[in-house]
């Protein structure tokens, strides 16, 4: 059973299009984050929710837009797809909000717009 | 504000030598601080962390790391490489008074030659 799992795992799409991408936990996690790893892997916090609630929103586009159905899934969609949002996107889950805490990591998204 | 700097983007070594990863925080309190290690097509997993106490600490796959408050470092160590510690390895920092999320460093790429 994987822990934190992200589909789909890749995804290729055009310019303009509105796309999602989906991530579970099942850990009984409290926190989950979405995590942008660029071409040069510097991996940078975009949202963070805790128990459904938005947390932190770093300087994010409005065209992304995460949302939580409940504490076990934290959904990234995406309007008006760019090039630049080509990346790899990892969801990630902690058991709480706390400096000390090890974050779950998916396996990523890798996310080309053509 | 707190940061993480580690130092060179590559690091190669022979299989069977020593592996030594640097990192280098920036803090104005007592941080905590994290290695991970991501293997090709695979999202982050933690190898150790630093709390409180002991400032050596001992991770999985024979790693390990000693925090040193006056070097403001938190290098990685490993005795003897293998072809199988092939991977990216980040370094993070948080620590009170900021977000509590970590700040991830730019990755280091551990290259093991047979």
């Amino acid at each position: 059973d994987t822990a934190v799992s992200q589909t789909p795992k890749y995804l290729v799409t055009q310019m303009g299009n509105d796309k999602s991408i989906k991530c579970e936990q099942n850990l009984g996690h409290d926190t989950m984050y979405w995590y942008k790893q660029d071409s040069k892997k510097f991996l940078k916090i975009m949202f963070s929710y805790n128990n459904k609630e938005l947390i932190i929103n770093e300087t994010v586009p409005n065209r992304f837009s995460p949302k939580s159905p409940d504490k076990a899934h934290l959904n990234l969609h995406i309007n008006s797809l760019e090039l630049g949002d080509s990346a790899v996107y990892f969801c990630a889950s902690s058991q709480e909000r706390g400096l000390d805490t090890e974050a779950f990591f998916g396996q990523g998204t890798r996310l080309t717009v053509v | 504000a707190q940061s993480v700097t580690q130092l060179g983007s590559h690091v190669s070594v022979s299989e069977g030598a020593l592996v030594l990863l640097r990192c280098n925080y920036s803090s104005s309190v007592p941080p905590y601080l994290f290695w991970y290690v991501q293997y090709p097509n695979q999202g982050l997993q933690l190898l150790l962390k630093y709390t409180t106490g002991a400032t050596l600490v001992k991770g999985i796959n024979g790693f390990e790391a000693e925090f040193k408050k006056s070097e403001t470092s938190f290098h990685l160590t490993k005795p003897s490489a293998h072809m199988s510690d092939a991977a990216e390895y980040f370094c993070a920092v948080s620590s009170p008074g900021g977000s509590y999320i970590p700040t991830f460093g730019r990755g280091t790429s551990l290259i093991v030659h047979p």
